[in-house]
C-alpha cells in the first residue's frame, strides 16, 4: 500500500521559535504533496500544494513567509512554521498524490503545541 | 466558491447500516472521495467516485450522482471500530486538490 510518514509526531515549542515538519512517501514517488491543518473537531483545511522542484502554491489566507515549504526530492516535503505563536498550535497533516487518479494518501500527522 | 454539506453526527448500533450523505457545490468537479479518521489519527482513504453509480468495497460502499451534486457513503454491518469521523472531499481537476466537508462523526453503540 501507499505509505506516508511524518516526523515528528508531536512537538512542543516556545513562542517565537521555528519548527520543521517532514513528510515522506516511503514506497512511491510523489511529485505533488499537500499540507493541511486541522483544528480540534474541525475539518482539514488545505494550506498549500508542494511541487517537487518548484515553488509551493499556497491557499488564500495562508502566509507563505510563515509556512515555508520545500519539496527537494520526489519523496520528501518539509513544512517549516516560522516564528510560531500559540495560535499556530494545531494538527498538521501531509498527503501525497500517488497515481493518475489523484488519490491522496495521508501521513499520520504532527501535533504542534506552541507555548 | 465551493461548499460541501454532510451531517455532523450519526449514532447507530452494531450491525446496523448507516448512510452519510454529502452534497456539494463546486466548479471544476472531478470526483468525490471519502476518508475515515479516528480521533488523533490521520485520514484513511476509503473510496473514490468519478462516475455516477455505486462503488462497493467490502462493508463500505460509495455512491455518486453528478447531476444532483450528491453522494453518499454506506456503512454496513457496523462494528465498534467504525466509530470515527467520515469526510467527503471533492477533487477538482485543477491541481488535484481536495476540499473537505465538515465531517460526520459516527458513534457505534453496542
Amino acid at each position: 500500500g501507499a505509505v506516508v510518514s511524518q516526523h515528528p509526531s508531536r512537538v512542543i515549542c516556545k513562542s517565537g521559535t521555528s519548527v520543521k515538519i517532514e513528510c515522506r512517501s516511503l514506497d512511491f514517488q510523489a511529485t505533488t504533496m499537500f499540507w493541511y491543518r486541522q483544528f480540534p473537531k474541525q475539518s482539514l483545511m488545505l494550506m498549500a500544494t508542494s511541487n517537487e522542484g518548484s515553488k509551493a502554491t499556497y491557499e488564500q489566507g495562508v502566509e507563505k513567509d510563515k509556512f515555508l515549504i520545500n519539496h527537494a526530492s520526489l519523496t520528501l516535503s518539509t513544512l517549516t512554521v516560522t516564528s510560531a505563536h500559540p495560535e499556530d498550535s494545531s494538527f498538521y497533516i501531509c498527503s501525497a498524490k500517488r497515481d493518475r487518479v489523484g488519490t491522496q494518501y495521508f501521513g499520520p500527522g504532527t501535533r504542534l503545541t506552541v507555548l | 466558491g465551493q461548499s460541501l454539506e454532510q451531517p455532523s453526527e450519526v449514532t447507530a448500533v452494531e450491525g446496523a447500516i448507516v448512510q452519510i450523505n454529502c452534497t456539494y457545490q463546486t466548479s471544476g468537479f472531478y470526483g468525490l472521495s471519502w476518508y475515515q479518521q479516528h480521533d488523533g489519527g490521520a485520514p484513511t482513504f476509503l473510496s473514490y467516485n468519478a462516475l455516477d453509480g455505486l462503488e462497493e468495497t467490502g462493508r463500505f460502499s460509495s455512491f455518486l450522482s453528478r447531476s444532483d451534486s450528491y453522494g453518499y457513503l454506506l456503512l454496513q454491518e457496523l462494528q465498534m471500530k467504525d466509530s470515527a469521523s467520515y469526510f467527503c472531499a471533492v477533487r477538482k481537476a485543477a491541481g488535484n486538490k481536495l476540499t473537505f466537508g465538515g465531517g460526520t462523526r459516527v458513534l457505534v453503540k453496542p
